[in-house]
């Protein structure tokens, strides 16, 4: 089964803070993703990337970075974290170019800005 | 822009019955479908995939169907639980894109 970890379920931190999620899938996907989901808003797409060291903003990529430096790890940053950006961050990863291929998630993180 | 819309927003049935969720969307150029299923404070489980070639997929006590050319999709679950309680979402994947686009979801609770 294709796993998708996320490297915390809960964070708490500051405002200001940069802060670091982490995602590493372990079936060779070329395709990953940052959701953020807050209630009434639905799963709102942060960031894709399609390859190393590739990447395509999404719909909210304002105060996100992200990197990926190797196909399996996909990191969410956030330079200077504020109160706005405390919600819910899901990662997922998916193949490339196949019609019927899903689309896999880690478990979320649960992220507060105090 | 490709919008897709989920009502109702909440369902509540008595165990045993039968429902359907719907979806629908306003650009019908997709090339698939995915249902997910979300349990509170998790991440998401994908259900069933419809290619857009296909008419429906069948899982179990779960069927999906999909009708490219009116924009809708149904995910049909019979003899419903309690454990079906969750929040189901779809999403419908672009034509030239990887991206998906999600609806908001139907938080489906069956009772014993």
């Amino acid at each position: 089964d294709v796993k998708v970890t996320q490297s915390s379920r809960y964070l708490v931190k500051r405002t200001g803070e940069k802060v670091f999620l982490e995602c590493v899938q372990d079936m060779d996907h070329e395709n990953m993703f940052w959701y953020r989901q807050d209630p009434g808003l639905g799963l709102r797409l942060i960031y894709f990337s399609y390859d190393v060291k590739m990447k395509e903003k999404g719909d909210i990529p304002e105060g996100y970075s992200v990197s990926r430096e190797k196909k399996e790890r996909f990191s969410l940053i956030l330079e200077s974290a504020s109160t706005n950006q405390t919600s819910m961050y899901l990662c997922a990863s998916s193949l490339v170019g196949a019609t019927n291929e899903k689309l896999f998630f880690g478990s979320g993180t649960q992220l507060s800005v105090l | 822009k490709q919008e897709v819309t989920q009502i109702p927003a909440a369902l509540s049935v008595p165990e045993g019955e039968n429902l359907v969720l719907n979806c629908s969307f306003t650009d019908s150029a997709i090339y698939n479908l995915q249902w997910f299923r979300q349990d509170p404070g998790k991440g998401l489980t994908s259900l069933l995939l419809i290619q857009s070639s296909q008419r429906e997929q069948t899982s179990g006590r779960l069927n999906a169907s999909l009708d490219k050319s009116s924009g809708r999709s149904t995910l049909y679950i019979a003899a419903s639980q309690p454990g079906d309680s969750a929040t189901y979402l779809c999403a419908v994947r672009q034509g030239g894109s990887e991206k998906l686009v999600f609806g908001k979801g139907t938080k489906l609770t069956v009772n014993p």
